[in-house]
């Protein structure tokens, strides 16, 4: 089974920016997460879906953030504008909920670096 | 604030002994303790997770949980280059998000 899928890989962009990353989590799971990792706060999380509808937005650091999930095997992560401070590894995880199913698997990250 | 704390490291350990990795957490209504390794460059990747008291074996990992002390900890028997990584210790409530500990960097030496 694929595991969970994001795009791009990588990104560099300018200040100012538009940045839409993009998460299609492991099919059958319900729960989506986004996260952000830096040398200086570890791993963050930053919002996360259940049946596609957003739980929990705390993390979401200010407006600039916004995520969506328009169905159960897409979702979008888009920071407008872009700063340099939001340069870091974005990832996205999924999984099937609480107890043992809320074992999250993470995707491979996108590594944001805003100039 | 509810956290998990673990030693950042690193933890340094000859090939072929074991290596201990410890984990605390404040929230005493936490249910559900993993441990993710992350190479550096990757993802975190699930290698062991624990719900009860006691111990819970996987090959060469231990994971063991004792929640009257609220301690997690990660036993690495016969420990090989390979496992040399960071190592996140993550708990979850009643709610379905995982708090991770800041990890701790393991070195397994030559």
């Amino acid at each position: 089974d694929a595991g969970v899928i994001q795009s791009p890989r990588h990104e560099v962009t300018e200040m100012g920016q538009e940045v839409t990353l993009r998460c299609k989590p492991i099919s059958g799971h319900d729960y989506l997460f986004w996260y952000r990792q830096t040398m200086m706060r570890g791993l963050e999380l930053l919002i996360y879906f259940n049946n596609n509808v957003p739980i929990d937005d705390s993390g979401m650091p200010e407006d600039r953030f916004s995520a969506k999930m328009p169905n159960a095997s897409f979702s979008t992560l888009k920071i407008q504008p872009s700063e340099p401070r939001d340069s870091a590894v974005y990832f996205c995880a999924s999984s099937h909920g609480q107890g043992w199913r809320n074992e999250q698997f993470f995707g491979p990250g996108t590594r944001l670096t805003v100039l | 604030q509810k956290e998990v704390e673990q030693n950042s490291g690193p933890l340094s350990v000859p090939e072929g002994a074991i290596a201990s990795l410890n984990c605390t957490y404040s929230d005493r209504g936490s249910q559900s303790f993993f441990w993710y390794r992350q190479y550096s460059g990757k993802s975190p990747e699930l290698i062991m997770s624990i719900y009860s008291n006691g111990d819970k074996e996987d090959g060469r990992f231990t994971a063991q949980l004792n929640k009257a002390s609220q301690y997690v900890s990660l036993l690495i028997r016969d420990s090989q280059p390979s496992d040399s990584a960071t190592y996140l210790c993550a708990a979850t409530g009643t709610a379905s998000k995982l708090t991770f500990g800041t990890g701790t960097r393991l070195q397994v030496t030559l």
